[in-house]
């Protein structure tokens, strides 16, 4: 079936510092992927539709220049979290989507900011 | 604005017996959908999907209820395992391929 891998599983940093979070389909071409964010206890919060070649799609209270998205190729997108801050400290999950595999996430990053 | 919402954030089922999740949405434009599992720190696992053409899927020990008039769906599970505790999540999609999920139901199958 589909895989799709996402890098770094956890990582911590400092206050005002950039973290990158990559997110590979391995066996399928995804043009759209979609980044997601959860809260402890809480649902997962679509914050922006991934579109290779073009500009991200930022849902309604999502920082863009907070959260650069890269779509760089057909099997990779890039979330930066760039001056993180405590407040960013969550779990984030992208998921890519394809005609033959339907919906496949990642296995999630979990980002503390201290 | 919460579009898919599920009402009940816990449940604990005996194992053998059926454990039903519940999920409302509000926006009649969705017409997929589908349910997770999810444990912490992991990405959401997919059991079951269902599209607005029927009312049923079933797939092993899961089954997907769809009411389009109530906007309302359920996931039924039975018999229930202690495997089966988790998160479930149900999650929409519409006119684009924007997945939007619920606000998840922690199942607990007990012995």
């Amino acid at each position: 079936g589909a895989v799709v891998s996402q890098h770094p599983s956890r990582v911590i940093c400092k206050s005002g510092t950039s973290v990158k979070i990559e997110c590979r389909s391995l066996d399928f071409q995804a043009t759209t992927m979609f980044w997601y964010r959860q809260f402890p206890k809480q649902s997962l919060m679509l914050m922006a539709t991934s579109n290779e070649g073009s500009k991200a799609t930022y849902e309604q209270g999502v920082e863009k220049d907070k959260f650069l998205i890269n779509h760089a190729s057909l099997t990779l997108s890039t979330l930066t979290v760039t001056s993180a801050h405590p407040e960013d400290s969550s779990f984030y999950i992208c998921s890519a989507v394809n005609s033959a595999y339907g919906y496949t996430f990642g296995s999630g990053t979990r980002l503390t900011v201290v | 604005d919460q579009q898919v919402k599920q009402n009940s954030p816990s449940l604990s089922v005996q194992e053998g017996r059926i454990s039903i999740l519940n999920c409302d949405y509000t926006n009649s434009m969705f017409d997929y959908f589908l349910w997770y599992k999810k444990y912490p720190a992991e990405g959401p696992t997919f059991l079951i999907s269902i599209s607005s053409i029927k009312d049923k899927n079933e797939d092993g020990r899961f089954t997907v209820f769809l009411n389009k008039s109530a906007k309302h769906l359920s996931l039924h599970i039975v018999p229930s395992q202690p495997g089966d505790s988790a998160v479930y999540f149900c999650a929409a999609s519409g006119n684009t391929d924007k997945l939007i999920f619920g606000t998840g139901t922690r199942l607990q199958v007990f012995p």
